[in-house]
């Protein structure tokens, strides 16, 4: 199946700083790719939908200004975590859909970020 | 909202052990749903769906069916094995596109 990557996988900041989690479609091109974030013990929550060449579609309650998201590749998109602090603790997990596939539904996840701020 | 529900873990099971892992949902519409599977180390990974009512998915020795009336899509597998020891999670796609996931169930089978 398709493979996605994430980078860095783990990454340690301190508080005020920025931080960038780069997401690659490795053996395909996705106009879509997906942001996640998960807290221990809870369900992924989706931040926002990245759209190739295009603004980022940010869930209710997620601040755009905080949670920067670049797409502009095919293969790529990042997210930065603006002035961290240490409640932006957590694990940061990209998907994507591979649009040679012939349904939505499939996403295929990259392995995770886990952040964490001091 | 929309949301899902799965039995908490961790589990812990025998080789060769019947395995089921419970999953409720709530969402307006017919969602599609999904069981996603992680090893350690990697991505979530497609296990099974179903994307309507009765429909049966089944990979690996898996199996859950979409059971409306329930609003359940419970995971099985009749003989589990040390490789199926992961993190499991259940999830629905809504109509509007958007997925939502459970908080994911820790198996652990020893042999």
């Amino acid at each position: 199946g398709a493979v996605v990557s994430q980078h860095p996988s783990r990454v340690i900041c301190k508080s005020g700083t920025s931080v960038k989690i780069e997401c690659r479609s490795l053996d395909f091109q996705a106009t879509t790719m997906f942001w996640y974030r998960q807290f221990p013990k809870q369900s992924l929550m989706l931040m926002a939908t990245s759209n190739e060449g295009s603004k980022a579609t940010y869930e209710q309650g997620v601040e755009k200004d905080k949670f920067l998201i670049n797409h502009a590749s095919l293969t790529l998109s990042t997210l930065t975590v603006t002035s961290a602090h240490p409640e932006d603790s957590s694990f940061y997990i990209c998907s994507a859909r591979d649009p040679r596939t012939d349904s939505t539904d499939t996403q295929y996840f990259g392995p995770g970020t886990r952040l964490t701020v001091l | 909202g929309d949301s899902v529900t799965q039995m908490e873990g961790p589990v812990t099971l025998s080789e060769e052990a019947f395995l089921t892992i419970n999953c409720t949902y709530t969402a307006t519409g017919y969602p599609s749903l999904f069981w996603y599977v992680q090893y350690p180390g990697e991505g979530l990974q497609l296990l099974l769906k179903a994307t309507k009512a009765d429909d049966k998915g089944s990979n690996k020795g898996f199996e859950a069916t979409y059971r409306k009336e329930t609003t359940s899509f419970h995971l099985e597998k009749g003989s589990v094995q040390v490789s199926d020891s992961a993190v499991y999670f259940c999830a629905l796609r809504n109509t509007g596109n958007q997925f939502y996931f459970g908080t994911g169930t820790s198996l652990t089978v020893i042999p």
